[in-house]
């Protein structure tokens, strides 16, 4: 199985700070690479696909980037409905894995 | 506006079994490939199983093959997930997601608690 490692398990912000957080596949997976948010009782909500692109509805704040191995999301200027819980996860083959996730949090 | 109601979960004996649902509504359901994904608790988020928008095929993980089925009718915009044969290792929240290659919409999720 593809291992997925994000390194920070938490990540204190301010608002109108920028952050990135990253993800690490164990194999290659080209860009076959999503990112998710969770927020205390909300659905989980898929930010971005293929690496790079937003789905609908995701502010452009949100970036992602990488191939291969290596991913990031970056979110630019921190509104307070940013923080929360940012997972991703490879669709390269199955079965699909995710990483840990990440807690973004209010410092 | 897309929603996903998950139902049936609850406290099972491990052995036994149990069928979970998600009501669709806010898209055409018939469409769309959907999936299950359950996060166990204080654990990360594990894929379960897949159907495409026809039912014509299934994907499973290891870990639930052979014990779990997922199924889908089209007329009533409803997943189904069968799982027999439950575990405590089962025991997760259990999300009913639309799949298209990402997990595009999920549900609050539904809470199975496998123990004696």
């Amino acid at each position: 199985d593809v291992q997925m490692t994000q390194s920070l398990s938490y990540l204190a912000a301010s608002p109108g700070e920028s952050v990135s957080i990253s993800c690490k596949a164990s194999k290659s997976i080209s860009n076959y690479l999503a990112w998710y948010q969770q927020k205390p009782g909300e659905a989980y909500k898929l930010l971005i696909y293929s690496g790079s692109t937003l789905q609908s509805g995701t502010p452009s704040r949100f970036s992602g980037s990488g191939s291969g191995t290596d991913f990031t999301l970056t979110i630019r200027s921190l509104e307070p409905e940013d923080f929360g819980l940012y997972y991703c996860q490879q669709y390269y083959e199955k079965p699909y894995t995710f990483g840990a996730g990440t807690k973004l949090e209010l410092k | 506006e897309v929603q996903l109601v998950e139902s049936g979960g609850g406290l099972v004996q491990p052995g036994r079994s149990m069928k979970l649902s998600c009501a669709a509504s806010g898209f055409t359901f018939s469409n769309y490939g959907m999936a299950w994904v359950r996060q166990a608790p204080t654990k990360g988020l594990e894929w379960v199983a897949t159907i495409s928008y026809d039912g014509s095929s299934t994907y499973y993980r290891d870990s639930v093959k052979g014990r779990f089925t997922i199924s889908r009718d089209n007329a009533k915009s409803t997943l189904y997930l069968q799982m027999n044969s439950l575990r405590s290792e089962d025991t997760a929240t259990y999300y009913c997601t639309i799949f298209s290659y990402v997990f595009a919409y999920w549900g609050q999720g539904t809470l199975v608690t496998v123990s004696s």
